[in-house]
């Protein structure tokens, strides 16, 4: 069975740009989960997607966005990029969601704003 | 606000000694628990899990121990072997609620 893939692997943009990032779980997942990892701050929640609703949602200001398609597969939007938005972006999916099951984690991209 | 916390950035034991990471958490409403280890450009990978009925679950060499009162869970591994050296996050979570994660403890096994 294919794990978690996330594409792209890495990226580079600028201050004020837009960047859409890519996930798509194991086959039968349902739930999918965003979170952002950076240097001292371990892994904080983005949001997370179950049968294409958002069920949860963390910390994060309205430039976070996210979507999930009716095949699982999982999107989240940055808009109007800043320096600190540069980070390891992981989503990990689970069959029900909920934070009772092991989540399998994709590989991440690296997003580096300049 | 960090709800869950290791303070330890960094461990280095010697193989074949035994690693202990630990763990703390605010929020007394966090009754599951899991460890997850991540190597460099990969993804983090499930480790072991504890429900708050239980104080201690092992699994092999990993054995993970939760002391409710003192809000604190550690994280053993015995005996450690250099392919353990990886970064170690421990996750909390609440009923209907995500998981909050640690930042993680670096941990080096020396040959």
């Amino acid at each position: 069975k294919a794990g978690v893939t996330q594409t792209p692997r890495y990226l580079i943009k600028t201050r004020g740009q837009q960047v859409t990032l890519s996930c798509s779980p194991i086959s039968g997942h349902r739930s999918v989960s965003w979170y952002q990892q950076t240097p001292g701050q371990g892994l904080q929640f983005l949001f997370e997607y179950f049968s294409e609703t958002q069920r949860n949602k963390g910390n994060f200001p309205g430039r976070f966005s996210g979507r999930q398609f009716s095949n699982s597969r999982s999107e989240m939007n940055v808009s109007t990029l800043e320096l600190g938005d540069s980070a390891l972006y992981l989503c990990a999916s689970t069959v029900l969601g909920g934070a009772r099951n092991e989540q399998f984690f994709g590989p991440g991209t690296r997003l580096t704003v300049l | 606000d960090q709800q869950v916390k290791q303070n330890s950035p960094s461990l280095s034991v010697q193989e074949g000694r035994i690693s202990i990471l630990n763990c703390d958490y605010t929020n007394s409403m966090f009754d599951y628990f899991l460890w997850y280890k991540k190597y460099p450009a990969e993804g983090p990978t499930f480790l072991i899990s504890i429900s708050s009925i239980k104080d201690k679950n092992e699994d092999g060499r990993f054995t993970v121990f939760l002391n409710k009162s003192a809000k604190h869970l550690s994280l053993h591994i015995v005996p450690s072997q250099p392919g353990d050296s990886a970064v170690y996050f421990c996750a909390a979570s609440s009923p209907g609620n995500q998981f909050y994660f640690g930042t993680g403890t670096s941990l080096t096994v020396i040959p």
